[in-house]
């Protein structure tokens, strides 16, 4: 079976500095990662996937992903904090021979100017 | 290309009713997925579909919801004799044969009233 899990509900950053959001997961196989950003009253936005090769992946808006084997993890990290990255982050796991996501239960991101 | 679409974005019913809801993907996509989302929580997978044919679908899928994706495009989900337990954000999302990311609509919220 496949999970995701968001240690944190809300991690709370000043504007221009570096934030982190964290994602551990679990599933038989390989893994395909994934974070997605839900701004306020929209739908999902795809932000970056790691699939193979390089442990560090960049996607939309300066954001970036550590992808780490040993410890599960698949950190969300981005250098300078906007205050317009207010929004709810989801991590999501799909194991390389299924079609499901799996998302975890998010972390919102408040950047205080 | 506009994206996946959903119709309609809001919709306020009142318990015992059946309500339906349309989902148009990204063109050319023949994978196509519905989630639910309740308040402060994670997308929940509720059913895939491959071209027209529908290939998984969640425990969360009770008797009283069926999806269709007849000629391998739009697809809709009705929910037969609504109940309160089913307010809720329905997202669909869809991804080309060769892709790994799913794209997701707006979603159609669902008040049951």
């Amino acid at each position: 079976a496949q999970s995701v899990a968001q240690p944190e509900d809300q991690v709370n950053v000043a504007e221009g500095n570096p934030l982190t959001v964290k994602c551990t997961y679990s599933v038989s196989g390989n893994p395909y990662l994934f974070w997605y950003v839900q701004y306020p009253n929209r739908g999902l936005q795809f932000l970056l996937k790691y699939i193979t090769g390089d442990n560090l992946v960049k996607g939309s808006y300066g954001f970036e992903a550590e992808f780490n084997k040993s410890q599960t993890s698949f950190h969300l990290k981005k250098p300078s904090a906007l205050v317009s990255d207010f929004a709810l982050y989801f991590c999501a796991v799909r194991a390389n021979y299924g079609q499901n996501f799996v998302f975890g239960p998010g972390t919102r991101l408040s950047v205080l100017p | 290309d506009t994206g996946v679409s959903q119709d309609p974005r809001h919709k306020i019913t009142k318990r015992g009713q059946n309500v339906t809801f349309r989902c148009d993907p990204i063109s050319e996509h023949n994978r196509l997925y519905w989630y639910r989302q309740t308040l402060g929580q994670g997308p929940e997978f509720l059913t895939y579909f491959q071209n027209e044919a529908q290939l998984e679908k969640s425990r969360l899928l009770s008797d009283r919801f069926s999806a269709e994706r007849p000629k391998g495009s739009f697809s809709t989900l009705e929910i037969q004799r609504t109940e309160q337990g089913d307010s809720a954000m329905y997202l669909c999302a869809s991804s080309a044969e060769w892709g790994i990311e799913a794209f997701f609509g707006q979603g159609t919220r669902l008040t049951v009233v």
